[in-house]
C-alpha cells in the first residue's frame, strides 16, 4: 500500500545510546518531514527535506541529524538520547509546495531512560 | 517565531450537539491553514484553506478562513461518537529562501462525544 512507513513502532533506550528512525515513502513526494508530539504541545518540526540532498532545520533540531539521499528515505538520527526526547515521532511527506495534504506514518513511540 | 493558538484545549458533547473548533495563527508569509484529525495514530488531512471566505466542506465538516483577522474555524454538525479524537490546526508560511510549506501546528483540541 502506498503511504509513509516508519520504523520501528516502539523504542525504548538508555541516555547516550544512539539510533536511527527510519522513514519511507512510495509516493515521489519531494517534501519530507520529522515531528515530535508530546502532550499538550502539538507537533514540533525537527527538521525537514525539500529534495534528495536538501535538508533543513525545524523548530526544535538539536540532538537529532538527518539526511535525505534518495527521494524515498528520510532517516532521524539521534546521536546521544537523553530522556527529553522521550516523545512520538511522525515522519510526514507531501507532493505541495504549501504543505498541504500531509500524509503522516504510523508513528514511533520512543522511551529514553 | 510562527505561533498557531486553538481553543477550546478540550470539548465534551453529546452525539447530535454542534461544535465549533478555533484555530487563531500568526505565521510568517502564510500560505495556508490546514486541519487534521488525530485519532490514537497519526494525523489524517481534513482541509487546506488558502483563500479568505471559502467555506470548505466534507459531510458534516466543514470550516472557513478569515485572513483578515487570522483564524480559522472547524464547524461539526450532528456529532458522532466516532468524531472523538484530537483535531489540529496548522499554519503553512515560507521558510525563508526555502520555498517550503513549513507547518506549524496548534497544541490540538481534545473532543469527545458521548453517546
Amino acid at each position: 500500500n502506498a503511504g509513509v512507513t516508519q520504523t520501528p513502532k516502539f523504542q525504548v533506550l538508555k541516555t547516550g545510546q544512539s539510533m536511527t528512525l527510519q522513514c519511507a515513502q512510495d509516493m515521489n513526494h519531494e517534501y519530507m518531514s520529522w515531528y515530535r508530539q508530546d502532550p499538550g504541545m502539538g507537533l514540533r518540526l525537527i527538521h525537514y527535506s525539500v529534495g534528495a540532498g536538501i535538508t533543513d532545520q525545524g523548530e526544535v533540531p538539536n540532538g537529532y541529524n538527518v539526511s535525505r539521499s534518495t527521494t524515498e528515505d528520510f532517516p532521524l538520527r539521534l546521536l546521544s538520547a537523553a530522556p527529553s526526547q522521550t516523545s512520538v515521532y511522525f515522519c510526514a511527506s507531501s507532493r505541495e509546495r504549501t504543505g498541504g495534504g500531509y500524509t503522516f506514518g504510523s508513528g514511533t513511540r520512543l522511551t529514553v531512560v | 517565531e510562527d505561533k498557531v493558538v486553538q481553543s477550546p484545549l478540550s470539548l465534551v458533547v453529546h452525539e447530535g450537539d454542534t461544535v465549533t473548533l478555533n484555530c487563531s495563527y500568526e505565521v510568517t508569509n502564510f500560505r495556508s491553514l490546514l486541519w487534521y484529525k488525530q485519532e490514537k495514530k497519526a494525523p489524517t488531512f481534513l482541509f487546506m484553506l488558502t483563500s479568505s471566505g471559502i467555506e470548505k466542506k466534507s459531510g458534516r465538516l466543514s470550516s472557513i478562513l478569515d485572513k483578515k483577522e487570522l483564524f480559522s474555524i472547524l464547524n461539526i454538525t450532528a456529532t458522532q461518537t466516532g468524531d472523538s479524537a484530537v483535531y489540529l490546526c496548522a499554519g503553512s508560511g515560507n521558510a525563508g529562501g526555502t520555498s517550503y510549506g513549513k507547518l506549524t501546528f496548534g497544541q490540538g483540541t481534545i473532543l469527545t462525544v458521548h453517546p
